[in-house]
């Protein structure tokens, strides 16, 4: 099975700094990557997708790239609204099939 | 808009079966898509517990495939959950989701509910 290695677990940053997240794959997983946000008490909901396509509707602020093992996923100004966590996931579709990072915990210094 | 709302039991008895249900509203199940359930323990990130095709197809997560049965109602445009012999470590927030083929994207989710296993 491939294992995802996100970090940090947690994170604080001062609004309209610039803020990195990565996930590292067990093993080659070419671009199969989606990003997620998730607040408190809700679903999470897609930002990227395929590595680094942004999701219609998601602010430009937000981005991703990586292929094979790492992958980064990058706020380029964070935003009050921008506090929640974010989980990595890979998948496999043949068939269909799909893990979660650990997730990282975002908050507001 | 496509909906999904999950409904059943929030409190299940140690080595007893959670059994849970997703309507669908705004899509038909039978037009397409992969059907699926994901878990998150209070506190803790995301599980993906298996999927279902539209044809009935179903795909579990190898750690909990031995307890897990996923099937789908077309007719009621709904699919349902069972995990069998449930422990402590099976209570969390059971959220079903409807993911495409091609990215396992995981664009419409249901709000959640929270299962509690204990005595």
């Amino acid at each position: 099975d491939i294992q995802m290695t996100q970090s940090p677990s947690s994170l604080s940053a001062s609004v309209g700094d610039r803020v990195t997240i990565t996930c590292q794959a067990s093993q080659d997983i070419s671009n199969y990557l989606n990003w997620y946000q998730q607040k408190p008490g809700k679903a999470p909901k897609l930002l990227i997708y395929d590595a680094s396509n942004l999701e219609t509707g998601v602010p430009s602020r937000f981005s991703g790239s990586g292929s094979g093992t790492d992958f980064t996923f990058t706020i380029s100004s964070l935003q009050p609204e921008d506090i929640a966590t974010y989980y990595c996931q890979q998948y496999d579709n043949l068939p269909p099939r799909y893990t979660f990072g650990q997730g990282t915990k975002l908050e507001i210094k | 808009q496509v909906q999904l709302q999950e409904s059943g039991p929030g409190l299940v008895k140690p080595s007893e079966t959670l059994s849970l249900t997703c309507a669908v509203s705004g899509y038909s199940i039978s037009s397409g898509y992969y059907w699926g359930w994901i878990r998150q323990p209070p506190g803790k990130g995301l599980e993906w517990i298996g999927s279902i095709y539209h044809s009935g197809s179903t795909y579990y997560n190898p750690s909990l495939k031995s307890r897990v049965t996923i099937s789908v109602d077309t007719s009621k445009n709904q699919f349902s959950l069972k995990l069998s012999s449930v422990t402590a470590a099976d209570t969390a927030v059971y959220y079903c989701a409807r993911h495409d083929s091609s990215s396992c994207l995981l664009k419409y989710w249901g709000q959640g509910t929270l299962v509690t296993v204990s005595s």
